[in-house]
């Protein structure tokens, strides 16, 4: 079975920083990755799909990029409603979800 | 706009079946997979499984032993019942329309499996 990790498990950023979280899968999975925003509460909100595209009406600061067993999204600018829990999301086989990264405030 | 809604009762007691109804509105529950997913206090999101319009299912397989997932196209609806529930599948349990992009999602329902 593929397992995904992703690092950090949390970090600490100041507003207009630069945050940087990374995927990695077991195996090859070409582009099938997706990445995810998830506020206490809610639903998983969808930022970047098949690596590096942003959805619709996703602000251009978050991007993705990578592919086969390893990924990096990215927040260009961290803004106050940034704070969330991220995920990334592999989908070759079945959605399987990382285990998520916690972005909070310094 | 496709909405999603769970229903079904929040708590449930160890060994018994847990039965919930997901009902789509705003569109047609036709040609598209629809998934299960749930999320337990403090930890990711887990898929259980899809069901398509047709009734054809696709299981999580470690979880596939206890599921089973149906579909009612007429009522714009599709269930999921999981069996034998102990502690462990205390979760938020999401309804959501596809596999490979998973969107739009219910807004989740809390299932506590406790005496």
């Amino acid at each position: 079975d593929i397992q995904m990790t992703q690092s950090p498990s949390s970090l600490s950023a100041s507003v207009g920083d630069r945050v940087t979280i990374t995927c990695q899968a077991s195996q090859d999975i070409g582009n099938s990755l997706n990445w995810w925003q998830q506020k206490p509460g809610k639903a998983p909100k969808l930022l970047i799909y098949e690596a590096s595209d942003l959805d619709a009406g996703v602000p251009s600061r978050f991007s993705g990029r990578g592919s086969g067993t390893n990924f990096i999204f990215t927040i260009s600018s961290l803004q106050p409603e940034d704070i969330a829990t991220y995920y990334c999301q592999q989908y070759d086989i079945f959605p399987l979800f990382g285990p998520g990264t916690k972005v909070d405030f310094k | 706009q496709v909405h999603l809604q769970e229903s079904g009762p929040g708590l449930v007691k160890p060994s018994e079946t847990l039965s919930l109804t997901c009902t789509v509105s705003g569109g047609s529950i036709r040609d598209y997979l629809w998934s299960w997913i749930r999320q337990p206090p403090g930890k990711g999101p887990e898929w259980i499984g899809y069901v398509s319009d047709s009734g054809n299912t696709h299981y999580n397989s470690s979880l596939e032993s206890r599921v089973t997932m149906s579909v009612d196209t007429p009522k714009n609806q599709f269930f999921l019942k999981l069996r034998f529930v102990t502690a462990a599948d205390t979760a938020m349990y999401y309804c959501v329309r596809g596999t490979r992009i998973l969107g739009p999602w219910g807004q989740g329902t809390l299932v506590t499996v406790s005496s």
